[in-house]
């Protein structure tokens, strides 16, 4: 059973559009809700987090919207560029016997054109 | 600051032989979680190491094992190599008690 869904499985954005990605849990006790970046060849990049206490979180062009009641967040890409092209996978964690096992979407590929 | 490295980078092994996967952890983090990816999915957790004792693990059979020394480096161990362990495995270190995971590059394992 997947417990963390991810949409679209890819998606096409032209430079300087939004990029938006969106992701849904069941298991109400995570509490940590990361996004990675993955290039082909190379391993997940830690790009942004949030926790269920805050509703947004803003890091540069990036932002993560969580919705606590829905049980979804998405990451938002402003002024995508295609060195933004890349994998994304979200992922979510609780705490509890085994501490910040991550359970991972399966990914969007994210493809920007100039 | 060193972050985290796998060894070897690419790896071809026949069905049921064993290998062995070698990763450091980020300097300063004491804690390995080992993750397997099939090509166009997402990473599954595999088990994860803390003060060399595993703590957890996900969906996979005994024969996979691994060990954590002490200086916190880790080792994944898969024995009786079947086609479908192929994938790229990676291993991430963090901080007791943060949820911040960061990933090594992986290492590709093909299993013919």
């Amino acid at each position: 059973q997947q417990q963390v869904k991810q949409s679209p499985q890819s998606l096409i954005v032209q430079k300087g559009g939004i990029s938006i990605i969106n992701c849904a849990y069941e298991n109400t006790a995570f509490d940590y809700f990361p996004w990675y970046q993955q290039f082909p060849g190379k391993g997940p990049a830690l790009l942004i987090a949030i926790r269920p206490d805050v509703s947004e979180k803003k890091e540069g062009r990036f932002t993560i919207s969580f919705n606590k009641s829905a049980k979804q967040f998405s990451l938002h890409i402003m002024d995508s560029q295609p060195g933004d092209s890349a994998t994304y996978f979200c992922a979510a964690s609780r705490r509890g016997s085994t501490l910040g096992r991550l359970y991972f979407g399966r990914g969007t590929q994210l493809t920007v054109w100039p | 600051e060193t972050g985290v490295t796998q060894s070897p980078t690419h790896l071809i092994k026949t069905r049921g032989q064993q290998v062995t996967l070698r990763c450091s952890s980020q300097s300063g983090h004491n804690t390995v979680s080992w993750y397997q990816q099939a090509l166009g999915q997402g990473p599954q957790f595999i088990f994860q190491y803390y003060r060399e004792e595993e703590n957890g693990r996900g969906n996979f059979p005994p024969r996979f094992s691994g060990l954590q020394f002490p200086n916190y480096s880790s080792e994944l161990n898969v024995n009786a190599l079947e086609l479908d362990d192929s994938a790229l495995y990676l291993c991430a270190s963090s901080l007791r008690g943060r949820n911040e995971q960061y990933f090594g590059p992986g290492t590709r394992l093909t299993v013919t």
